[in-house]
């Protein structure tokens, strides 16, 4: 079965200051890979999604992520943050539905 | 705009009540998903359905039970609350795609006292 790893439970990062994500996926047979992002007492809205194709893919807000099949990554960056970008963000994998998986999450805070 | 809601953003239940949590959903998905999510575990699937009176055991099903009369209602049932049942609960659905994303709801925090 496919799994998530989130490496950063925590990400604190300046206002306009660039930031990455990590996230990297354990699984035998070829993966859709989601981000999805939780603002506080919310519930979750997908930025993006790879399912084939362009190894660069982009969403909403300005956040793009790269899959990387040889070190079964998919990082999450942003080149300039703003406030509001505050909020805990999840990677998650399919391969058959409905079994998708979440990583633990990684909170993002963004400081003035 | 898919639209999934869910019954109450905050429920506050004492050990031992039976807890009905309620999610609808208005884009005619087929599949539908109770997830439970807890600080630094991320969201673990409790149950899901593909389709009505359909279920199937996601990874913690203990103390859980589900109903899907309607193909836009998903219930998930506490038969007796705990205190470790303490946590938010999060409602989703999607299409049956293998690459179709799953749209949440905006969560119901329980309390169990």
């Amino acid at each position: 079965a496919q799994s998530v790893t989130q490496l950063d439970s925590q990400v604190p990062v300046f206002e306009e200051a660039p930031v990455e994500l990590r996230c990297n996926y354990s699984s035998s047979v070829s993966v859709y890979l989601f981000w999805y992002v939780q603002y506080p007492n919310q519930g979750l809205q997908l930025l993006l999604k790879y399912l084939s194709g362009s190894t660069l893919v982009k969403g909403i807000n300005g956040f793009e992520a790269e899959f990387n099949k040889s070190q079964t990554s998919f990082h999450l960056r942003k080149p300039s943050v703003h406030i509001s970008d505050t909020a805990e963000y999840f990677c998650a994998v399919s391969v058959v539905q409905p079994d998708m998986r979440f990583g633990a999450g990684t909170r993002l805070t963004v400081k003035p | 705009d898919v639209k999934v809601t869910q019954s109450s953003r905050y429920l506050v239940k004492r050990t031992g009540e039976k807890v009905f949590l309620e999610c609808v959903q208005d884009m005619d998905h087929e599949n539908m998903f109770w997830y439970r999510q807890d600080p630094g575990l991320g969201l673990r699937l409790i149950y899901f359905s593909y389709d009505v009176k359909m279920k199937e055991k996601g990874d913690i099903p203990e103390g859980y039970s589900v109903s899907r009369e309607k193909k836009e209602r998903f219930s998930l049932i506490l038969e007796s609350a705990s205190t470790n049942q303490t946590s938010m609960y999060l409602c989703a659905s999607s299409w049956t795609g293998d690459a179709d994303e799953q749209f949440f709801g905006p969560g119901t925090r329980l309390t169990v006292l």
